[in-house]
């Protein structure tokens, strides 16, 4: 099976930088997902990692250590948009081309001013 | 390009009933996966569809099933409705499994 945490909830100031960790427990790890959904949205792509190190993307980033099944994911400069669900997600092959994604329960991120 | 689409946006239903639910994926991608979200929690799996065969399947009853057809979009369907089953259905696309798009849901109610 798969196992995957993240904090519930996080608040941030305008500006600042936020770093959201996620850890995760899985056999036939083949990637982490990072997802944005804002409330009654759908999940937006933000971030894959799928060897160890750092993936930046303009103000995100993206952190993955296999050996520990640990990944965090680095908002920079935070906006009152960033306000969001951020969704941590595990790809494991089952079969062939076959694969599925299972999510954390989600960060909620309160950017106040 | 269009994203992935999803119909209906909202529905209501009664205990009991069936329902159908409908994706088209981006063109071009020939993998599709449907995903339950109830409130406050993440998505979970449900299907994976590649090439109209089902790849994957979650921890989910019988009286969900799903289907792809030859134009790649996909259908889910629900039978004997529960309150349980009251949740956003999302569908996502992909090519191959790699980094999936996901669509605007459908928020589906069980009274």
């Amino acid at each position: 099976g798969q196992n995957i945490d993240q904090p519930t909830e996080m608040t941030a100031t305008e500006g600042a930088i936020v770093q959201i960790n996620c850890t995760y427990q899985t056999s036939g790890f083949n990637g982490l997902f990072w997802y944005q959904q804002h409330a009654g949205e759908a999940p937006t792509f933000l971030s894959y990692n799928v060897l160890d190190g750092l993936e930046e993307k303009g103000r995100f980033s993206s952190f993955l250590s296999r050996s520990k099944g640990y990944s965090y994911l680095l908002l920079k400069e935070l906006q009152m948009k960033d306000s969001a669900s951020y969704l941590c997600a595990v790809r494991a092959l089952t079969t062939g081309t076959a694969s599925k994604l299972t999510f954390g329960t989600g960060t909620r991120l309160q950017v106040t001013l | 390009d269009a994203g992935v689409t999803q119909s209906p946006t909202h529905l209501i239903k009664t205990r009991g009933q069936h329902v159908t639910l409908r994706c088209s994926p981006i063109s071009g991608h020939k993998s599709v996966s449907w995903y339950q979200q109830v409130l406050g929690q993440g998505p979970q799996f449900i299907f994976q569809y590649y090439e109209k065969e089902e790849r994957g399947r979650g921890n989910f009853p019988d009286r969900f099933s799903a289907r792809q057809f030859p134009n790649y979009s996909s259908e889910l369907n629900v039978n004997a409705l529960l309150l349980g089953d009251s949740a956003l259905y999302l569908c996502a696309s992909s090519l191959q499994g790699n980094e999936q798009y996901f669509g605007p849901g459908t928020r589906l109610t069980v009274t």
